[in-house]
């Protein structure tokens, strides 16, 4: 079946620019995860979905990301006023629900700030 | 920080058995451990989880001690295409950080020819 769905593959922008990176996550899934990865590093967690509860912002790195997902399906995760250190691949998870269920990762976002 | 602590690299020939250990020595009694791999450009793809028992799947087995303060994830007849970075995590389920993943550096497997 089709598995996290994440666009663009790839973006170049310059400094200063917003971004939007779009996840689409596995149908039925109620919890999303934002992760990110800068060159031969481990992942970062950045944020975290479960239905309608509040999500958990405790990884964000500043003010300049936030995230939303709509209709507890689509996600959009957003950089504004990008910096190089920005720079990074930027994966989403789902998983069925929160807790005992593994998750299930996209192939990410490779984001490039020039 | 990661709770885990795993060897930067190992090599394996291939058609063999790859056994990469972890050690997760400050686990709670609540935590599973989880192993995940990252092929390069991919996300990471789940293989195997167990709280302290033994476990099986097509992929892997996951071996935990005794007193559950390392495992070893054995991959029983390793191929070209199980070169990638595995990590060992440590997870609760329920409560906490509602079943966050923490990564690691992870171990970088390669498989020779």
């Amino acid at each position: 079946g089709a598995g996290v769905s994440q666009s663009p593959s790839n973006k170049v922008t310059e400094k200063g620019k917003d971004v939007e990176l779009r996840c689409d996550p596995i149908s039925g899934h109620t919890a999303l995860y934002w992760y990110r990865q800068s060159l031969g590093q481990g992942l970062e967690f950045l944020i975290y979905f479960q239905g309608n509860s509040a999500p958990d912002k405790s990884g964000l790195p500043s003010d300049r990301f936030s995230a939303e997902r709509t209709g507890g399906s689509v996600s959009t995760l957003t950089i504004q006023r990008t910096q190089q250190e920005d720079s990074a691949v930027y994966l989403c998870a789902s998983s069925p629900r929160t807790g005992d269920s593994p998750l299930h990762f996209g192939n990410g976002t490779r984001l490039t700030v020039t | 920080d990661a709770k885990t602590t795993q060897p930067p690299s190992m090599d394996c020939a291939e058609g063999r058995a790859a056994n990469l250990p972890c050690n997760h020595s400050t686990i709670s009694g609540n935590e599973y451990v989880y192993w995940y791999r990252q092929i390069h450009s991919q996300g990471p793809q789940y293989i195997i989880h167990g709280l302290k028992n033994n476990e099986t799947n097509e992929m892997a087995s996951l071996i935990i001690t005794e007193d559950r303060k390392s495992s070893t994830l054995i991959l029983p007849h390793a191929t070209l295409r199980d070169t990638a970075v595995y990590y060992c995590i440590v997870r609760v389920h329920y409560g906490g950080s509602q079943g966050n993943l923490i990564f690691g550096k992870g171990t970088k497997l390669s498989v020779k020819p």
